[in-house]
């Protein structure tokens, strides 16, 4: 099965700079992956999606990329503000193209 | 839309104890999906339907958990008996279709004691 790996350490960065969070996957390669926040006590929210023909994509100050030659996947919030501090998923659809796995997550602290 | 609704929020409930999680999917939506997540194992799927059909049961860990969705509108997931082991935050989250952003509910907090 695949086996989704996220850092498990938390990232704690300045107000203002970049957050890179890494997803690293192994086995099979998906057609899509996508990107979810998730705050105490809540359900993961969507934030992006991107598909395995898709280097790069963008939504406001939040951009993903997806290299399935390295089977890895960047997401990368600028400018970065302590509001964006929560957990963030990767998560990558299952064989059958049916459902999502999930990767344990990346806990992101963003001080001022 | 109110989003995914999930009832109850919490549950406390005693070892050997039959618990039923509800599930009420976004309106026009025909996947749904069962998650548990607890600090050790992260999110992990259980079980999931499309068009009201179960797909595929092999994330439910034992036969103690079963799940239904007997319309478009509801689903259950029933543990019976409980065990101590299953406390954990179960999520339900429904999406449109396949390769789509799946919507989640806020969860229920389930805690066998």
């Amino acid at each position: 099965s695949q086996k989704i790996e996220q850092n498990s350490e938390a990232l704690n960065i300045q107000e203002g700079k970049t957050a890179t969070l890494t997803c690293n996957y192994t086995n099979y390669s998906p057609a899509y992956l996508q990107w979810y926040r998730q705050d105490p006590g809540r359900g993961p929210v969507f934030l992006l999606l991107i598909r395995e023909n898709e280097k790069e994509k963008r939504k406001e100050r939040l951009k993903v990329t997806f290299d399935t030659t390295l089977k890895q996947s960047l997401f990368h919030i600028t400018a970065s503000q302590p509001a964006d501090s929560a957990t963030y998923l990767c998560a990558l659809e299952d064989q059958s193209g049916y459902a999502l796995n999930f990767g344990k997550g990346t806990s992101l602290l963003v001080t001022p | 839309d109110a989003g995914v609704i999930q009832s109850p929020r919490h549950e406390v409930t005693e070892m050997g104890q039959e618990v039923t999680l509800r599930c009420k999917p976004i309106s026009g939506h025909n996947s749904l999906f069962w998650y548990r997540q607890t600090m050790m194992r992260g999110l992990e799927l259980l079980i999931y339907f499309n068009n009201n059909v179960p797909i595929d049961d092999s994330g439910m860990p034992e036969d103690r958990f079963s799940a239904k969705m007997p319309n478009a509108s509801f689903s259950t997931l029933k543990i019976q008996p409980s065990e101590p082991r299953d406390s954990a935050v179960y999520f339900c989250a429904s999406s449109t279709d396949m390769n789509t952003e799946a919507f989640f509910g806020q969860g229920t907090r389930l805690t066998v004691v």
